[in-house]
């Protein structure tokens, strides 16, 4: 299985900042890259497909970027409804595997 | 707009099998991949398996043994069987949409959820 590793596992901020979130794999997937916000209670919402394809729908404070083994998710400028938990996921290879996940907190 | 909707027991005894279905709307379930997650509470997200329309499937080695998919075109559903479930196997379960691209069932990510089924395993 490709192990996929995120960090951090958490971070504080403030509304405003400028938010990156990392992922890496545990060999190359090439760009088969795809990151999700979920909020408590709730389903994930996929933000970005192709490690840099913005889903439709998804602001575009919301960025990614990378390929082979490290990519980032970026967070331009942090809004209130973006506090949150991120997960990436790789779709290279069976089985299909996500990261530990990131929760963004308020500072 | 495609939409997912899970449905099935909330509560089953340690042992047994789990059985949960989705309901897809708004679209037709003989097209794309239908997979199922899970997300143990407190914890991360685990892909259980996926099938295509055509009948294939496939699966988290993890869970192989235990695991079925199957699809019903005529309802315009598909479900999971999970045996012998003991207390690691509560978790909410969601079902998802993913569509092929470039190789990969999973290229363009997950991009329709059901909005999760809570299944609790206990006597």
């Amino acid at each position: 299985d490709i192990q996929m590793t995120q960090s951090p596992s958490s971070l504080s901020a403030s509304v405003g900042d400028r938010v990156t979130i990392t992922c890496r794999a545990s060999q190359s997937i090439r760009n088969y890259l795809n990151w999700y916000q979920q909020k408590p209670g709730k389903a994930p919402k996929l933000l970005i497909y192709a490690a840099s394809s913005l889903q439709s729908g998804v602001p575009s404070r919301f960025s990614g970027s990378g390929s082979g083994t490290d990519f980032t998710l970026t967070i331009s400028s942090l809004q209130p409804e973006d506090f949150a938990s991120y997960y990436c996921q790789q779709s290279y290879s069976t089985p299909l595997t996500f990261g530990g996940g990131t929760k963004v907190e308020i500072k | 707009q495609v939409q997912l909707q899970e449905s099935g027991p909330g509560l089953v005894k340690p042992s047994e099998t789990l059985s949960l279905t989705c309901t897809v709307s708004g679209g037709s379930i003989t097209s794309d991949y239908w997979n199922w997650i899970r997300q143990p509470p407190g914890k991360g997200l685990e892909w259980i398996g996926n099938i295509y329309y055509s009948g294939s499937t496939k699966f988290n080695p993890s869970l192989k043994s235990r695991v079925t998919i199957s699809l019903d075109t005529s309802k315009n559903q598909f479900s999971l069987t999970l045996s012998s479930v003991t207390a690691a196997d509560t978790a909410v379960y969601y079902c998802g949409r993913s569509r092929y691209g470039s190789g990969s069932y999973g290229y363009y990510g997950m991009d329709v959820w059901g909005q999760g089924t809570t299944v609790i395993v206990s006597s």
